[in-house]
């Protein structure tokens, strides 16, 4: 099982970039990289994932080294409303799925 | 319409009661999930149901009954349960299980067990 390690938690001002870092230096060769947030006592919320090139969508940008045993979540202009904990997330193989296995996150707090 | 919607939004509950917490999607998806998370800990996975059977139980007490009723509803049974099964279960839904589609989580049932 891919295994991954946060960082417990981050500051970050407001209007400034959020760069959370991620090793999961055990991953598969063919299996993708997630990435969620989940603001207080709601649902994770699904940001971005990834394979080996790097991604980007209107909320984040994720970076993968090229021996994929890191990566990077950018958040270009972060906000308030931007404070949440922040999972990278491996997949776990059982039988024939693959599941989410969720690592113990960092908070990401955005200061005034 | 990427929306999971779950109810109740709480329950408090007795060890002798017998409650459900529901789950539903219309995103045509055809693989749902119920998660377990205690306070400052992250999610953990208990059922996996795909095309409405149960692929996925990862060794959850009898006391969670899990049931797919059809491909949009999802419900999980809770009898004689625990104090320590107080948490936030959430519920999610995905296209398929292959590891490569994105799983919508809903907004959670926070129960307390008394």
């Amino acid at each position: 099982d891919a295994k991954t390690t946060q960082p417990p938690s981050m500051d970050c001002a407001e209007g400034r970039a959020a760069n959370l870092p991620c090793n999961h230096s055990t991953i598969s060769g063919n299996e993708y990289v997630y990435w969620y947030r989940q603001i207080h006592s709601q649902g994770p919320q699904y940001i971005i994932h990834g394979l080996k090139n790097n991604e980007t969508n209107e909320m984040a940008s994720l970076i993968i080294t090229e021996d994929r045993k890191s990566s990077t979540l950018i958040l270009p202009h972060a906000t308030l409303r931007d404070t949440a904990v922040y999972y990278c997330i491996s997949l776990t193989f059982q039988g024939s799925a693959r599941q989410l296995t969720f690592g113990s996150g960092t908070q990401l707090t955005v200061l005034p | 319409d990427t929306e999971v919607t779950q109810t109740p939004k709480h329950l408090v509950m007795g060890m002798t009661n017998k409650k459900s917490l529901k789950c539903e999607q219309h995103m045509g998806h055809r693989a749902m999930y119920w998660y377990k998370q205690k306070a400052k800990k992250p999610p953990e996975l208990m059922f996996v149901y795909s095309y409405e059977k149960l692929s996925i139980n990862e060794s959850v007490p009898s006391r969670f009954s899990p049931e797919c009723p059809n491909s949009s509803l999802l419900n999980l049974h809770l009898h004689a349960l625990q104090p320590e099964d107080s948490a936030l279960y959430l519920c999610a839904s995905s296209h398929g299980t292959s590891g490569r589609e994105t799983q919508y989580f809903g907004p959670g049932t926070r129960l307390l067990v008394l």
